[in-house]
């Protein structure tokens, strides 16, 4: 399967500044990568579809302005967490999908983060 | 509106056999997943369910059923790294993946 890889693994912010995450598709070529939100004890929630050269699709809820994703190659997407605020304190996954039919999902490691 | 259910948690013996169920209320079904998730780590696939029947796979199994919107995951000789959530996903007539909460799993000696 895929190897994917995030950046940072974890990080810790004061209240207000932007963070952003790094999500690579080191052996894929992935023109949609998917970002997750997971709090603890819960499911992960699909933030957003990220897509090569266009802009992201976002679920309803979540704040594009808020969260901006930027996916300008084919293995390489971001997403930055503006102004961040303790509740955005959270596991942000990404995941590529395999491109097979029944779209089996390559995560990454997971970045944890932290807001003061 | 769409719903996926499974245990919170389940407790098993080491050695032993344990079973996950998941049902799910979906819009439409494309398949569904398991996916198994150690405590701060991401999830890593398990198994894919389209047809009804069991697919086996090593020490674990996975059932479908789709009439009755059910399958359950089946883990034989249960070790002491099987430690971890177990997640079951429906992909949707979308074909969006719809995650339930996650089975913790813990094992004991």
């Amino acid at each position: 399967g895929a190897v994917v890889s995030q950046h940072p693994s974890w990080v810790i912010c004061k209240s207000g500044t932007s963070v952003k995450i790094e999500c690579r598709s080191l052996d894929f070529q992935a023109t949609t990568m998917f970002w997750y939100r997971q709090f603890p004890k819960q499911s992960l929630m699909l933030m957003a579809t990220s897509n090569e050269g266009s802009k992201a699709t976002y679920e309803q809820g979540v704040e594009k302005d808020k969260f901006l994703i930027n996916h300008a190659s084919l293995t390489l997407s971001t997403l930055t967490v503006t102004s961040a605020h303790p509740e955005d304190s959270s596991f942000y996954i990404c995941s590529v999908p395999s491109g097979r039919s029944y779209n089996e999902q390559f995560f990454g490691p997971g970045t944890r983060l932290t807001v003061l | 509106g769409q719903n996926i259910d499974q245990p919170t948690e389940m407790t098993a013996t080491e050695g032993a056999i344990v079973q996950i169920n998941c049902t799910y209320q979906t819009s439409g079904f494309n398949g569904l997943f398991w996916y198994q998730q150690h405590a701060g780590e991401a999830p890593t696939f398990l198994s894919y369910n389209v047809l009804d029947g069991l697919e086996e796979k090593g020490r674990f199994s996975s059932f479908l059923s789709r009439s009755k919107g059910y399958s359950y995951l089946l883990l034989k000789e249960l070790q002491m790294k099987d430690s971890a959530s177990y997640l079951c996903a429906v992909l949707d007539s979308n074909y969006q993946l719809i995650w339930g909460a996650g089975t913790k799993l813990i094992i004991k000696p």
